[in-house]
């Protein structure tokens, strides 16, 4: 899994609901991240953090929230105010900026109907 | 600001041939480019990385990629297809003036390897 675990594998909500992804690494990077996936639009930055307790907003952050309370886990919340849920989401882990690059986790893909 | 191009939304090769993935960059610092690997439900599985040593890095499964700063270009390549590697390939650049946030994927490109 390269050193980072993310679950489900798939989930379903209804629309309205709340739902909260798992991601835990155990290799004790500081920096994780979070993306989305629709199809034809690669990759897209929703939140990140770099040390515990700290996170950053990415390109997409409305209608998501996260935590950082411990090193090894990066939780995403997928809120009701999010438009359009539905989607792949990859979480990762970096060692250093810049030249280190991302391990990604196997994905969580969310259904919101 | 950086950013990066896949020339190719799909390629389309036999098993055997190569395989050729284009992907310019524009950076203002030395970039750090990526490539990664997806096959369909999966993450993304690093292939090879350029960090400002040699220009030419070999990754796994064969693939090797060139860094070549006259052309902005860090094209991917494979001398003989193998079926297996059918999926979509992502082309990524972070420079150096950057973060942690600033990494720039490409859209993608998926490569059909057919019998």
């Amino acid at each position: 899994d390269g050193g980072i675990t993310q679950s489900p594998k798939y989930l379903f909500r209804k629309e309205g609901q709340n739902v909260t992804l798992s991601c835990e690494q155990n290799l004790n990077h500081d920096a994780m991240y979070w993306y989305r996936q629709d199809p034809g639009q690669g990759l897209r930055l929703i939140y990140y953090s770099q040390i515990v307790n700290d996170f950053q907003k990415g390109d997409i952050a409305e209608g998501y929230s996260v935590s950082r309370e411990k090193k090894e886990s990066f939780p995403l919340t997928v809120t009701s105010a999010q438009k359009n849920p539905t989607a792949f989401y990859l979480c990762a882990r970096r060692e250093t900026a810049h030249n280190s690059p991302l391990h990604f986790g196997n994905g969580t893909r969310l259904t919101v109907t | 600001a950086q950013s990066v191009t896949q020339l190719d939304s799909h390629v389309s090769v036999s098993e055997g041939t190569p395989v050729l993935l284009r992907c310019n960059y524009s950076s203002s610092y030395s970039p750090s480019l990526f490539w990664y690997v997806q096959h369909p439900n999966k993450g993304l599985q690093l292939l090879l990385k350029y960090t400002s040593a040699a220009t030419l890095v070999k990754g796994i499964n064969g693939f090797e990629a060139e860094f070549k700063k006259s052309e902005t270009s860090f094209h991917l390549t494979k001398p003989s297809a193998h079926m297996s590697d059918a999926a979509e390939y992502f082309c990524v650049v972070s420079d150096q003036n950057s973060g942690y946030s600033t990494l720039t994927f490409g859209k993608g490109t998926m490569l059909l390897v057919s019998p």
